[in-house]
């Protein structure tokens, strides 16, 4: 079966600083997405950055990038200058981009993230 | 472009009333999910759909029936609300048919069974 482990239930950091946020999968699959969702205290879920496992390179956006590792079945986020705002319950995320799969998501316990000011 | 919308924001029931919350979406988007968030938890998948006419049962489908009559809508019936369905409900969609598959999610209704 197919799992998304997200170790740290619960982080906390300065404003400014920079933070990694963990996420190990387990599969047999070749061809799959990841995904990274930011739910703030407004519960609303945004998607924060997406990594198609065929690409080497890893993702950036903005003031978040990804440190993917492949064959090490791990997905961490790095968030650099980190804001109040990012002060959120982030979510690690899985699908593979098969029929078998019924593109479902299979999702982390989640990390919950404080910035301090 | 109004993405996924979702009504009601609240909703406060009775236990055995029924209802229904709606989900629609103007992405024309083939997959369409709900997913039942209980407090300090993750997102539990209850039922989903690849297109219209089809739907299939997630993780956690007891109590709840959907249908899915067009590519827009797809609605959540609870059959008979009991207390243990307290949650806040999200229905999302995304694209499947080439990616790039990341979901894209209404704001939430926060149901209450007294």
């Amino acid at each position: 079966a197919q799992t998304v482990t997200q170790s740290q239930p619960e982080m906390s950091v300065q404003e400014a600083e920079t933070v990694t946020l963990s996420c190990t999968y387990d599969t047999s699959e070749n061809n799959y997405y990841l995904f990274w969702y930011k739910q703030p205290p407004s519960r609303q879920m945004i998607l924060v950055i997406r990594q198609e496992a065929y690409k080497q390179q890893n993702a950036t956006e903005n003031r978040f990038s990804v440190n993917f590792q492949k064959a090490a079945k791990s997905f961490s986020l790095k968030i650099s200058d980190s804001q109040l705002g990012d002060t959120a319950m982030y979510f690690c995320a899985f699908t593979s981009v098969t029929r078998d799969s019924n593109y479902q998501l299979i999702w982390g316990a989640g990390t919950k993230l404080i910035i301090k000011p | 472009n109004a993405g996924v919308t979702q009504t009601p924001k609240f909703q406060v029931l009775k236990t055995g009333q029924s209802m229904t919350l709606q989900c629609a979406q103007d992405m024309n988007h083939e997959y369409m999910s709900w997913y039942r968030q209980d407090p300090g938890m993750g997102l539990r998948l209850i039922h989903y759909s690849v297109g219209a006419g089809i739907t299939d049962q997630g993780e956690v489908p007891n109590g709840y029936n959907v249908s899915r009559s067009t590519t827009e809508d797809f609605p959540l019936r609870l059959l008979s609300a009991a207390p243990s369905q307290t949650s806040v409900y999200f229905c999302a969609s995304s694209l499947i048919g080439g990616g790039p598959y990341e979901q894209y999610f209404g704001p939430g209704t926060r149901l209450t069974v007294t």
